[in-house]
């Protein structure tokens, strides 16, 4: 079975500064990785996903994350945060045996100080 | 165009009652997702369809969750004899089709509140 942990439920950073939210997974078969977003009351959106191929991806507003088979992490990060960015990011995951099955972690609410 | 709608978008009702909570996808969708989200948590998966069936139903957490989807459309979430640890956003979400990885589509959730 997969499961994923996001260790931060909380991430507070000031605006223009880099960004990692961190999310670990376990799973003993292939997986598929992804974090969702979350603005406020607004709901779900996939922010990027990882299936094969190049292990770097990234999403269209500077976020990008890596995946990572011998860690199995799957941080998200982002170089320079805008005040637009605060949210609530969930890493999920799906094994290739049940793709449709997603599995999210517990979320981690980012929020942007001025 | 229109993304996944549900309906309604708050529902309180009192322990022990029916609850139907409705899921309308975006059209040509064939998969569609069911999950519950509690406080402080991520979505939690609770059934699948792939057209009018269900496909995989192991996030139902007990026989009082049932999901119909008779048209392989619209899909409606009945819950019986509701308890207070049902209160929960309810969310659907929809995908074009069954392949590996295919996005799915959140719609806003129903927030169930049960007294």
């Amino acid at each position: 079975a997969q499961s994923v942990t996001q260790l931060d439920s909380q991430v507070p950073v000031f605006e223009e500064a880099p960004v990692e939210l961190r999310c670990n997974y376990s799973s003993s078969v292939s997986v598929y990785l992804f974090w969702y977003v979350q603005y406020p009351n607004q709901g779900l959106q996939l922010l990027l996903k990882y299936l094969s191929g190049s292990t770097l991806v990234e999403s269209i507003n500077g976020f990008e994350a890596e995946f990572n088979k011998s860690q199995t992490s799957f941080h998200l990060r982002k170089p320079s945060v805008h005040i637009s960015d605060t949210a609530e990011y969930f890493c999920a995951v799906s094994g290739e045996s049940s793709a449709s099955k997603i599995i999210f972690g517990s979320g981690t609410r980012l929020s942007i100080r001025p | 165009g229109a993304g996944v709608s549900q309906t309604p978008s708050n529902k309180v009702t009192e322990k022990g009652k029916y609850v139907e909570l409705r899921c309308d996808p975006i059209s040509g969708h064939t998969a569609l997702y069911w999950y519950r989200q509690s406080l402080g948590q991520g979505p939690e998966f609770l059934i699948y369809f792939q057209g009018t069936g269900a496909a995989d139903d192991s996030g139902l957490p007990n026989d009082r969750f049932f999901a119909v989807r008779p048209e392989g459309s619209v899909s409606t979430l009945k819950i019986q004899r509701t308890e207070r640890g049902d209160s929960a956003v309810y969310l659907c979400a929809s995908s074009l089709g069954p392949s590996k990885g295919d996005t799915q589509y959140f719609g806003p959730g129903t927030r169930l509140t049960v007294l």
